[in-house]
């Protein structure tokens, strides 16, 4: 989990509001990724981001958010759209490009809404 | 497209035995594959990847993998399991000519070492 900090660790919010998870890297990599996993699941990829200012949708990024103003951060909005929101949610980074980069991850949120 | 398949849920295996994990992929073209370790309420970590040459890669804690061109096949083997082999693990794809760094991730298989 080196270098890539998640927070909080819990989460817990009403049903309706929206709520922001923090992923911050100090490992110098310009692609960042947002997964969601539910149990007996494997990752889900929500958004991603190859360089800053600019972001992807991954194969479920409906009622979800994100911006990449700075390198180090990509903040992930779960907005009152989210159907279902309650999961852990894992932040990665990598090296940018076409090469064999592996993902690096953080420790995840466990969101709970109610 | 690329896609990963982990057919097996769960392994049990009694510490010392050896332990395999199973990994099917597809891609149109040539693969990169990796192979990450979950442990309970934690990120993943990485263990290995193959990405060319080799067809036996070794990684960490000594696991390794074996890359099957002709089967599509990147199972993950430890010699002697640990106890502490316990978690869930996940391999996962990327097509080498596929833009960006997207992996596309198998559903886990749980790992149960009992002593």
């Amino acid at each position: 989990d080196g270098g890539i900090t998640q927070s909080p660790k819990y989460l817990f919010r009403k049903e309706g509001q929206n709520v922001t998870l923090s992923c911050e890297q100090n490992l110098n990599h310009d692609a960042m990724y947002w997964y969601r996993q539910d149990p007996g699941q494997g990752l889900r990829l929500i958004y991603y981001s190859q360089i800053v200012n600019d972001f992807q949708k991954g194969d479920i990024a409906e009622g979800y958010s994100v911006s990449r103003e700075k390198k180090e951060s990509f903040p992930l909005t779960v907005t009152s759209a989210q159907k279902n929101p309650t999961a852990f949610y894992l932040c990665a980074s990598s090296t940018s490009g076409t090469g064999s980069y592996e993902q690096y991850f953080g420790p995840g949120t466990r969101l709970t809404v109610t | 497209a690329q896609s990963v398949a982990q057919p097996e849920d769960q392994v049990n295996v009694a510490e010392g035995n050896p332990l395999t994990v199973k990994c099917t992929y597809s891609v149109s073209g040539n693969p990169y594959l990796f192979w990450y370790v979950q442990y309970p309420n934690r990120g993943l970590q990485f263990l290995l990847k193959y990405i060319t040459g080799d067809n036996l890669v070794k990684g960490s804690y000594g696991f390794e993998a074996e890359f099957n061109k002709s089967q599509t096949s990147f199972h993950l083997k430890k010699p002697s399991a640990l106890v502490s082999d316990s978690a869930l693990y996940f391999c996962a794809v990327r097509d080498i000519k596929a833009a960006g760094n997207k992996l596309t991730f198998g559903g886990g298989t749980r790992v149960l070492v009992k002593p």
